[in-house]
C-alpha cells in the first residue's frame, strides 16, 4: 500500500487564490520531504526540500514566496501555491525517504492543479 | 552535461517479451545510488528497483533487473515477460553522494514511454 499520501489529487481554483497541498508519510517519520513539479510529458523538476522544523531549501529559480512550504511535523509537509495564476497549473508531487540504507524516495499520488 | 540521460523517448514491446530501457549517468562522486521509477497515466511514481554504486551484484526485483555497468556509467532497466500493465513512463534517477539521514535529492532523466502490445 501507499506509504506517502498526498491530498488533494485534483484541484481547480480561480486566478489569485491560494491552494494548499498536503503530503503525509503514513507509517514512518520523515525529517525530509521533497516537492516536485512536472509538466505534461516531461520529467520531474525538484522545487524544494522540506525540512521538519526549519525552513525549506528551494532550488534555483523557484520563488519561495510563491510556493510556501511548511513541515510542521515529522509526518506532514504542505505546499501552498499563493496567488495562483494559470502558469502555475501543473502536476505537483511530493516524496519522502524511508530508511537509511538506500534512502528510497516514496512518492505521493500527485496533485493536478488547474488555475482558471 | 546531463546527469541522467535516457535516450529512448518511446519503446514498444510485445507482451511476454523482455525489454531494456537505457539509462546513462554522469557523476564524479564515488558513492551514489541509481533508481528506476514507473509512472502510469494516473501520475503516481512507483519505485521499482535500486542499485548502489558499491553493489557488486546487479539488483533484481521480480521481473525487474538492473544491468549495472559502472565503467560505462550505465544502469539499464530490464523488464522480463512484459505485461500490458507495464505500459507506462519509466524514469531513471540518481542520488549523488552518500546517504544522509534525512534524505537525498534525486535527479531524474527525461523518461521512456513504454507501450506493451498484444
Amino acid at each position: 500500500g501507499a506509504v506517502v499520501s498526498q491530498h488533494p489529487s485534483w484541484v481547480i481554483c480561480k486566478s489569485g487564490t491560494s491552494v494548499k497541498i498536503e503530503c503525509r508519510s503514513l507509517d514512518f517519520q520523515a525529517t525530509t520531504m521533497f516537492w516536485y513539479r512536472q509538466f505534461p510529458k516531461q520529467s520531474l523538476m525538484l522545487m524544494a526540500t522540506s525540512n521538519e522544523g526549519s525552513k525549506a531549501t528551494y532550488e534555483q529559480g523557484v520563488e519561495k514566496d510563491k510556493f510556501l512550504i511548511n513541515h510542521a511535523s515529522l509526518t506532514l509537509s504542505t505546499l501552498t501555491v499563493t496567488s495562483a495564476h494559470p502558469e502555475d497549473s501543473s502536476f505537483y508531487i511530493c516524496s519522502a525517504s524511508r530508511g537509511l540504507t538506500k534512502n528510497i524516495q516514496y512518492f505521493g499520488a500527485g496533485t493536478r492543479l488547474s488555475v482558471l | 552535461a546531463q546527469k541522467i540521460t535516457q535516450t529512448q523517448p518511446g519503446m514498444f514491446v510485445q507482451e511476454k517479451e523482455a525489454v531494456t530501457l537505457d539509462c546513462t549517468y554522469d557523476t564524479s562522486d564515488q558513492s551514489y545510488g541509481l533508481f528506476w521509477y514507473k509512472q502510469p497515466s494516473s501520475g503516481e511514481m512507483i519505485f521499482l528497483i535500486y542499485q548502489g554504486s558499491y553493489d557488486e551484484q546487479n539488483a533484481t526485483e521480480g521481473r525487474y533487473s538492473l544491468n549495472f555497468q559502472k565503467a560505462r556509467k550505465s544502469a539499464n532497466l530490464v523488464i522480463s515477460a512484459s505485461q500490458l500493465g507495464d505500459s507506462a513512463m519509466y524514469f531513471c534517477a540518481m542520488r549523488e553522494g552518500r546517504v544522509t539521514g534525512g534524505g537525498n535529492k534525486l535527479t531524474f532523466g527525461t523518461g521512456t514511454q513504454l507501450k506493451v502490445e498484444l
